[in-house]
């Protein structure tokens, strides 16, 4: 089983639509992240969690939430989807200071 | 502020050539420096990483990257390019000592090879 686990792979959703894409780990990291990848522009930080009580904005937070309902699961939700929204999603867990573990990915796609 | 910048968005070069990919970053301390290997349809993957000590890093598939402080450069290079190689890469810095750091992300550069 892969460490970071991500579902769905691919999604196709309605813009205004509510979409969550899920993430889990058995790394046993408590730090866990949501980046989102556009050709040319990289990862852009949406939101991140150090432990279970702990959420924090990124670069780009507008237009999603996130959830961390344990260590080992960080969700992130569309509250009302729009098509520039529509992107490659990575999850991400780390220890600190040793370089991230990325899931395999969420194509989202809103029409 | 950390910042990274990777120089050129797409490198091309042939089979059995040797790869070059550039990266300059900004940290107001001591930083952490990384580069990801992302294949196609798949995610990020550590290709090597720089922490403290020694400043020629050594990767996974033959790349290596060496830390210069006074370019503020962590440039990637591979001797010899296999198309096995061609691949989306990012350069990342992380401040050392920062309990709440993150992990900056530079645009990514695309590797092609030519056969």
């Amino acid at each position: 089983d892969a460490d970071v686990t991500q579902t769905p792979r691919n999604r196709i959703t309605k813009t205004g639509k509510r979409i969550m894409l899920e993430c889990s780990q058995t790394k046993g990291h408590d730090r866990m992240y949501w980046y989102r990848q556009d050709p040319g522009l990289g990862l852009q930080l949406i939101y991140y969690s150090f432990d279970v009580k702990d959420i924090n904005k990124g670069e780009i937070s507008d237009g999603y939430s996130v959830s961390r309902q344990a260590q080992a699961k960080f969700s992130l939700s569309l509250e009302s989807a729009i098509p520039n929204q529509t992107a490659l999603y990575f999850c991400a867990t780390d220890r600190g200071k040793h370089g991230y573990t990325f899931g395999s990915g969420t194509r989202l796609t809103v029409v | 502020a950390q910042s990274v910048t990777q120089l050129g968005s797409h490198v091309s070069v042939s089979e059995g050539a040797l790869v070059l990919l550039r990266c300059n970053y900004s940290s107001s301390v001591p930083p952490y420096l990384f580069w990801y290997v992302q294949y196609p349809n798949q995610g990020l993957q550590l290709l090597l990483k720089y922490t403290t000590g020694a400043t020629l890093v050594k990767g996974i598939n033959g790349f290596e990257a060496e830390f210069k402080k006074s370019e503020t450069s962590f440039h990637l290079t591979k001797p010899s390019a296999h198309m096995s190689d061609a691949a989306e890469y990012f350069c990342a810095v992380s401040e050392i000592g920062s309990s709440a750091s993150k992990i900056i992300f530079g645009s990514g550069t695309r590797l092609s090879i030519r056969p």
